[in-house]
């Protein structure tokens, strides 16, 4: 079973404020890494799907970042707004398990 | 735009009854999914699907079916629901393996 950490667990941050959040996991037999945004009573939405080391991608005010040597991907958010508040998950799919699998996720809550 | 349509939205059952949840997706995906999600942990992989007549297990299968006669349909039955199987359900869908998922509402089930 692959391991994958988010951190922090959850945040709450101003509205304006510019936030990140890490998505950790093992570094060997990387395939690809998924970011979802899940608001409260609605469905994940993908943001994301990241496969180059070094890739960097960016959706309005939202970017990421990977890092597939040391295990690693960023999520930032430039000058939050309320709606940005949800749960951030992170997906893995590494040579030894070929499916997604999912970490617990970080919850945000931008605060007015 | 229909997507991924999943019923019902929400089913309390008492242990050992039966149930099937239904998924469906208008969007012609090769690769079906079945997670659940539980309070503080990831989604869970419990089935997947890589196209109609194909079924794999994923990470937590125990207690449950599934069937993909058609490329549009991935129902989930659970045969002896248990307390343990408390949880909300998410079908989701993907064109190639490892691109974006697309998720539908989800199903909260109680087992009592």
């Amino acid at each position: 079973i692959l391991n994958v950490e988010q951190s922090p667990q959850s945040l709450h941050v101003q509205e304006g404020d510019s936030t990140n959040f890490t998505c950790s996991f093992p570094s060997s037999n990387f395939y690809a890494l998924h970011w979802y945004r899940w608001e409260t009573a609605k469905s994940p939405e993908a943001l994301f799907v990241m496969t180059l080391n070094g890739d960097e991608k960016k959706k309005g005010r939202i970017s990421a970042t990977l890092n597939t040597k040391e295990g690693y991907s960023y999520l930032y958010i430039k000058g939050s707004q309320p709606e940005d508040s949800a749960t951030y998950l992170c997906a893995i799919s590494s040579g030894s398990a070929r499916q997604l699998t999912f970490g617990s996720g970080t919850q945000l809550t931008v605060l007015p | 735009n229909a997507g991924v349509t999943q019923t019902p939205k929400f089913r309390i059952l008492k242990i050992g009854q039966s149930m099937t949840l239904q998924c469906t997706q208008d969007m012609n995906h090769n690769y079906m999914y079945w997670y659940r999600q539980d309070p503080g942990m990831g989604l869970k992989l419990i089935y997947y699907s890589v196209g109609a007549g194909i079924t794999d297990k994923g990470e937590v299968p125990n207690g449950y079916n599934v069937s993909r006669s058609t490329t549009e349909d991935f129902p989930l039955r659970l045969e002896l629901a248990a307390p343990s199987q408390t949880s909300v359900y998410f079908c989701a869908s993907s064109q190639r393996h490892l691109e974006k998922l697309f998720f539908g509402s989800g199903t909260q089930l109680s087992v009592l």
